[in-house]
């Protein structure tokens, strides 16, 4: 694709439920990056992803999140049992492995748990 | 320490001004540094990439690399408002076959009309 493509643009759920985020990368991207914002703050890192196998899984705040990627390419990014400090933009971002890694975003999923 | 630092801010400028930001980064052997530009309810958007040490000039923006001081800088000449922005430095950390692109927290830059 032209792009990072990231759905749903906006998800409105019920504290307790539970949600899959998507993000379809750059095609060839080999990595693959979740980020979290919150109104106003910086980047929060998540989890990487390089092919399928996830190297770096330390920012993943407690065991509700989840992430998984299959064939490479599609990223689901899970949580369960939301709650309401979940609310935040959730960012994906994909880049080519190479020593110039230059990472593009894509548009982000803004979740809100009421 | 924090592996990709930056100043908060904000910065403010007036308009027409150099804005200068600044980034330190702690892994000696990072080889690739990017800027991005992110505004209010968007997403980081890369507008500067530089590899290796010295200035690159893109239009109005210059990212300067200084690897023996860890050291990135952003400079905007001629500042605009449309500039205001939180500015993203991030550093591609690792090497050989663990590479990760390592992000600060920004700097949001205000250009004064």
């Amino acid at each position: 694709g032209a792009g990072v493509s990231q759905s749903p643009s906006n998800k409105v759920t019920e504290k307790g439920k539970d949600v899959e985020l998507r993000c379809d990368p750059i095609s060839g991207h080999t990595a693959l990056y979740w980020y979290r914002q919150s109104l106003g703050q910086g980047l929060e890192f998540l989890i990487y992803f390089q092919g399928n196998s996830a190297p770096d899984k330390s920012g993943l705040p407690s065991d509700r999140f989840s992430a998984e990627r299959t064939g490479g390419s599609v990223s689901t990014l899970t949580i369960q049992r939301t709650q309401q400090e979940d609310s935040a933009v959730y960012l994906c971002a994909s880049s080519l492995f190479s020593y110039r890694q230059e990472a593009f975003f894509g548009q982000g999923t803004r979740l809100t748990v009421v | 320490q924090k592996e990709v630092e930056q100043n908060s801010g904000p910065l403010s400028v007036p308009e027409g001004a150099i804005a200068s930001l600044n980034c330190t980064y702690s892994d000696r052997g990072s080889q690739s540094f990017f800027w991005y530009r992110q505004y209010s309810g968007k997403s980081p958007e890369l507008i500067m990439s530089i590899y290796s040490n010295g200035d690159q000039e893109d239009g109005r923006f210059t990212a300067q690399l200084n690897k023996a001081s860890q050291y990135v800088s952003l400079l905007i000449r001629d500042s605009q408002p449309s500039d205001s922005a939180t500015y993203l430095c991030a550093v591609n950390m690792g090497s050989g076959g663990y590479q990760k692109v390592t992000f600060g927290t920004g700097t949001k830059l205000q250009v004064i009309p």
